[in-house]
């Protein structure tokens, strides 16, 4: 089984700072990971995903995220960020023998101060 | 683009009502889900569907049923509704794997309140 583990709740940030939202995730098995956005109101999109390949992955919005095997990581960075970045982030995980069955985090909040 | 509708965005239920939450997609997929979303907890499948007339408990049924009688309506039912189940509502879908990632799509959710 996988699980997933969003280490923190809420992220205050000023508005064009760096930011960084961790994941850390636990499987036995290869997996893919992901990471969605909801903002407010909303449901959730795909904002990148880890599939294979490279282990830096770039989505959209200017955000990127690390595979990191020996870690078992896969931390969301975004070099500086904007006002209409405030949303909940969801880090997320899938087998490669259940890829349809999605595991996600406890979501971190991030909030842009202007 | 993928169109995932939900019926409601907001619904009012009294405690013991029976609840329907309805779920429509446009892209011929076959896969389904109901996620319920709560503060802290992040989303948790209650049932997901792989088919018409098919489904599968996820790691919170207790107190819902499913229905599929469409490939592109999934249903889900609180046959007594709970103050415990006041909570977003989340319906997603996806194409058939077949050992592949495909993408979730998600509508954009429904809030219940159970009084």
């Amino acid at each position: 089984a996988q699980s997933v583990t969003q280490l923190d709740s809420q992220v205050p940030v000023f508005e064009e700072a760096p930011v960084e939202l961790r994941c850390n995730y636990s499987s036995s098995v290869s997996v893919y990971l992901f990471w969605y956005v909801q903002y407010p109101n909303q449901g959730l999109q795909l904002l990148l995903k880890y599939l294979s390949g490279s282990t830096l992955v770039k989505g959209i919005n200017g955000f990127e995220a690390e595979f990191n095997k020996s870690q078992t990581s896969f931390h969301l960075r975004k070099p500086s960020v904007h006002i209409s970045d405030t949303a909940e982030y969801f880090c997320a995980v899938s087998s490669y023998s259940s890829a349809s069955k999605i595991i996600f985090g406890s979501g971190t909040r991030l909030s842009i101060r202007p | 683009d993928v169109k995932v509708t939900q019926s409601s965005r907001y619904l009012v239920k009294r405690t013991g009502e029976k609840v329907f939450l309805e779920c429509v997609q446009d892209m011929d997929h076959e896969n389904m889900f109901w996620y319920r979303q709560d503060p802290g907890l992040g989303l948790r499948l209650i049932y997901f569907s792989y088919d018409v007339k098919m489904k599968e408990k996820g790691d919170i049924p207790e107190g819902y049923s499913v229905s599929r009688e469409k490939k592109e309506r999934f249903s889900l039912i609180l046959e007594s509704a709970s103050t415990n189940q006041t909570s977003m509502y989340l319906c997603a879908t996806t194409g058939a794997s077949g050992g592949n990632y495909n993408e979730q799509f998600f509508g954009p959710g429904t809030r219940l309140t159970v009084l």
